[in-house]
């Protein structure tokens, strides 16, 4: 049992390249996110998936896409990578969305992501 | 939005020794988790804990809801047991907002 899994561990773009950060969880969970962590700093929310089918913005969203590809896969995309997103990139998952009271949440072990 | 506050900032412990990390948030939660993200950069759940007490080992957890704080107890500190340690809770039909974590350092 995996648990959650990100791909790739580590990515270094330069300014103006794309890429897919790739998450798979394989608890059968509803809900799925994805969080940045910059330096000396808690996570932040960039967008959630509160179940197959719906996406919703978090607190930092810009510059960033999602596609929640199916209930095990949660994709980010960066469509033109700026130094400003040079972060850890964090994917969960949780069984159920917000509001429930069942909603512990596990993370996967993170992509280190460098854009020069 | 709900903030969040953890103390303290940062702590140092010389191997052996108790502490007591804290957690405020300001608004009502109906879910609470506590982290620990070891120097690797790993996130490793220690507790889900919405209200009341419990106790995994070393480590213990309680939260009292009604006055909106959590407090996270380690007891004889170990090596192992530095990293910086985050305190996520989830207001009702919202997601998890972390605290700025609090930063160990367990001295051998």
């Amino acid at each position: 049992n995996a648990g959650v899994t990100q791909t790739p561990k580590f990515q270094v773009l330069k300014t103006g390249q794309s890429m897919t950060l790739q998450c798979a969880q394989d608890m059968n969970h509803n809900s799925m996110y994805w969080y940045r962590q910059d330096p000396g700093m808690g996570l932040r929310l960039i967008y959630y998936s509160a179940s197959e089918g719906t996406t919703d913005k978090g607190e930092v969203p810009n510059g960033y896409n999602v596609s929640r590809l199916n209930k095990r896969e949660f994709s980010l995309r960066l469509e033109s990578a700026a130094p400003s997103q040079t972060s850890v990139y964090f994917c969960a998952s949780s069984l159920l969305p917000g509001g429930d009271v069942n909603t512990e949440a596990f993370f996967g072990q993170g992509t280190r992501l460098t854009v020069v | 939005g709900i903030q969040v506050e953890q103390s303290p900032p940062d702590l140092i412990l010389q191997e052996g020794a108790n502490s007591t990390l804290r957690c405020n948030f300001s608004d009502s939660v109906n879910n609470l988790q506590w982290f620990h993200q070891n120097p690797w950069g790993q996130l490793i759940n220690l507790f889900y804990i919405p209200s009341g007490t419990k106790q995994n080992g070393r480590l213990s957890a309680t939260t009292v809801a009604t006055e909106r704080y959590s407090l996270l107890y380690i007891s004889s500190s170990q090596t192992t047991d530095s990293g910086v340690y985050f305190c996520a809770p989830r207001p009702y039909g919202q997601n998890f907002v972390f605290g700025p974590g609090t930063r160990l350092s367990v001295l051998p």
